[in-house]
């Protein structure tokens, strides 16, 4: 398996700028999630799904931000509009659940919002 | 909901030395305590972990120690290497799913 795969790995918009950021789960995982990391902040969790169903989005800083996961092997995280504070490193992961809980981290995507 | 505090959240010991890594939790409900290494510019890796049902484990050069009644956890890395320099990161998880990361211990070993 290929692992978690996030897109894209570096992204510079513009304030006020709808910014897209997608993840690919490892297949047969159940369980996708968002974080966020900033030196700050440390690891954040933003939102998670499961059976592509979104469980708990209280990590969601606000109405800005918004995650979808249409189907097993794809989620997107979305800002719009952006705004110079949302720069940081957003991290997807995902595992098999309470029974192997591990997390499997993709390799991130960086914004830098100017 | 979970709350982890870390501590240190910077060490520096000399290559050979051991290091120590303390974690509180605050949900009595967390039964899964992982602990993650990320390396600079790279993503986080699991390392080990503990479930509520064990007081201690471990595996090669690192030992996870977990005291429920206090709540703590500790990471243990014994005869550091220059290769162990990096972020490291306590977590709990209630119930296993959604997981609760500490502040993170950048560690430096110096050789």
């Amino acid at each position: 398996d290929a692992g978690v795969i996030q897109s894209p790995r570096h992204e510079v918009t513009e304030m006020g700028q709808e910014v897209t950021l997608r993840c690919k789960p490892i297949s047969g995982h159940d369980y996708l999630f968002w974080y966020r990391q900033t030196m700050m902040r440390g690891l954040e969790l933003l939102i998670y799904f499961n059976n592509n169903v979104p469980i708990d989005d209280s990590g969601m800083p606000e109405d800005r931000f918004s995650a979808k996961m249409p189907n097993a092997s794809f989620s997107t995280l979305k800002i719009q509009p952006s705004e110079p504070r949302d720069s940081a490193v957003y991290f997807c992961a995902s595992s098999r659940g309470q029974n192997a809980p591990e997390l499997f981290f993709g390799e991130g995507s960086r914004l830098t919002v100017l | 909901g979970e709350n982890v505090e870390q501590h240190p959240s910077t060490l520096s010991v000399q290559e050979g030395d051991s290091a120590v890594i303390k974690c509180t939790y605050s949900d009595s409900a967390s039964n899964y305590f992982p602990w993650y290494k990320q390396e600079l510019g790279k993503r986080p890796q699991l390392i080990i972990d503990i479930r509520s049902n064990v007081g201690e484990k471990k595996d090669q050069r690192i030992a996870v120690t977990l005291n429920k009644t206090a709540k703590h956890f500790s990471l243990h890395i014994t005869e550091t290497q220059p290769e162990d320099s990096a972020v490291y990161f306590c977590a709990a998880s209630p119930g296993g799913f959604k997981t609760i990361f500490g502040a993170g211990t950048r560690l430096f070993v110096k050789a």
